[in-house]
């Protein structure tokens, strides 16, 4: 059974310039989660979707959107770039069906860096 | 605010020892709370589940209890190896928002 896949891996953007990243969650799972970790800051909750539609949302600015698809892939974007921006950005594959006491699995993220 | 603490922050320890990584939270609204390890620039790989309603979950040499009325979790890790060098991260599945709320983590080498 396939885990959860990011796309890219590892991109480099310079200020100014948006990006976007893509996840595809377990097979079977609607509910993706995204994090952004940082040595500072640690890993914060950015948006959590399910069925394609934004339940819940993250401290951050507007710079920073997600969406999700009919097949439950999701993608987020960042435009804008800052320096800040730069971290490690994880997708997190939630199991169902039983609501909101299932275990989430992370992909290897997409490190982000920005010049 | 939920807020997740883990310590010590960094352990070194020989190869062999048994040992305790210690989580506390803030609130104890949690579905449940889970127990990652992330080698160097990696993701994060799942651990241990512990529903609210139970009290420890056990994987091979790993356990995990969790008290959540004094809103305490501890992974015990028996007979460390060196593969177990890593960082462990704690993370509750809180009640609002719908999301996990992690700690800093603990470095963890284990020297042979």
């Amino acid at each position: 059974k396939a885990g959860v896949t990011q796309t890219p891996r590892y991109l480099i953007k310079t200020r100014g310039q948006q990006v976007t990243l893509s996840c595809s969650p377990i097979s079977g799972h609607r509910s993706v989660s995204w994090y952004q970790q940082t040595p500072g800051q640690g890993l914060q909750f950015l948006f959590e979707y399910f069925s394609e539609t934004q339940r819940n949302k993250g401290n951050f600015p507007g710079r920073f959107s997600g969406r999700q698809f009919s097949n439950s892939r999701s993608e987020m974007n960042v435009s804008t770039l800052e320096l800040g921006d730069s971290a490690l950005y994880l997708c997190a594959s939630h199991r169902p069906p039983s609501g909101n006491t299932g275990e989430l699995f992370f992909g290897e993220g997409s490190r982000l860096t920005v010049l | 605010k939920q807020e997740v603490t883990q310590i010590p922050a960094a352990l070194s320890v020989p190869e062999g020892e048994n040992l305790v990584l210690n989580c506390s939270f803030t609130d104890s609204a949690i579905y449940n709370l889970q127990w990652f390890r992330q080698d160097p620039g990696k993701g994060l790989t799942s651990l241990l589940l512990i529903q609210s309603s139970q009290r420890e979950q056990t994987s091979g040499r790993l356990n995990a209890s969790l008290d959540k009325s004094s809103g305490r979790s501890t992974l015990y890790i028996a007979a460390s190896q060196p593969g177990d060098s890593a960082t462990y991260l704690c993370a509750v599945f809180v009640e609002y928002g719908n999301k996990l709320v992690f700690g800093a983590g603990t470095i963890l080498r284990v020297k042979s």
